[in-house]
């Protein structure tokens, strides 16, 4: 079955204790995302990589890092965790688009994340 | 930078009855897409409809459909006998063609319960 597995889907820590959300795809997509969702905000992207080796920031960096070192993979990291980023995590995938083709997301099931 | 509004962030129907969820966004692009996402309590993000900027078409699926109104910057979601199993909250998200990221940009979210 085509998916994105997001591990774990329940998480509660304490501030300062670093964490990684990992996230793996087996539909060999180039490109994945990780989004960060806030009740009355919606979700916001958080980081992205177009490929192995290649990641850039989204609109809502701070406080994470990311790594691509494989194709599958996208692990998200916060060194530090603080309670504004109390949230529920989602990471998604897709295919390189060619064209004016959109071959679509796919989402794992999200991460809920408390940190105390 | 691309918006997106939902100015409704709570609506209710009854069962079998129709109800159509407002969307409006705001962009520079001449070529994109346009998508619904429906979130049901179990977290997952599911894909409801999508929507080529340049197709004039408006896309149906199933007892789902879009009023596209390009000039104006709409994407409605109409829901036709409506079920139990929709109720969820609803997300309208846009992404460009192209580009070095596949971002996509959320609304807020409405919130839809159908009663019995």
């Amino acid at each position: 079955e085509a998916q994105v597995t997001q591990n774990p889907r329940y998480l509660i820590t304490v501030t300062g204790k670093k964490l990684t959300v990992t996230c793996s795809q087996n539909m060999n997509h180039e490109y994945m995302s990780w989004y960060r969702q806030d009740p009355g905000l919606g979700l916001r992207q958080i980081y992205y990589s177009m490929n192995v080796e290649v990641t850039d920031k989204g609109d809502v960096p701070e406080g994470y890092k990311v790594s691509r070192k494989e194709k599958r993979n996208f692990p998200l990291i916060l060194e530090s965790p603080s309670p504004n980023q109390t949230s529920l995590y989602f990471c998604a995938s897709t295919r390189i688009w060619t064209g004016e083709a959109n071959y679509g997301y796919t989402f794992g099931s999200g991460t809920r994340l408390t940190v105390v | 930078a691309q918006t997106v509004t939902q100015s409704q962030p709570e609506m209710s129907v009854q069962e079998a009855e129709t109800v159509t969820l407002s969307c409006t966004y705001d962009t520079s692009e001449s070529n994109y897409y346009l998508f619904w996402y429906k979130q049901p309590p179990s977290r997952q993000m599911i894909l409801v409809i999508r929507q080529e900027a340049y197709k004039q078409q408006n896309a149906t699926e199933n007892r789902f459909s879009v009023n596209f109104q390009k000039a104006a910057k709409s994407f409605s979601l109409k829901i036709s006998d409506s079920q139990l199993g929709d109720t969820a909250m609803y997300f309208c998200a846009f992404t460009r063609s192209g580009g070095s990221n596949y971002k996509l940009t959320f609304g807020k979210g409405t919130l839809l319960t159908v009663n019995p």
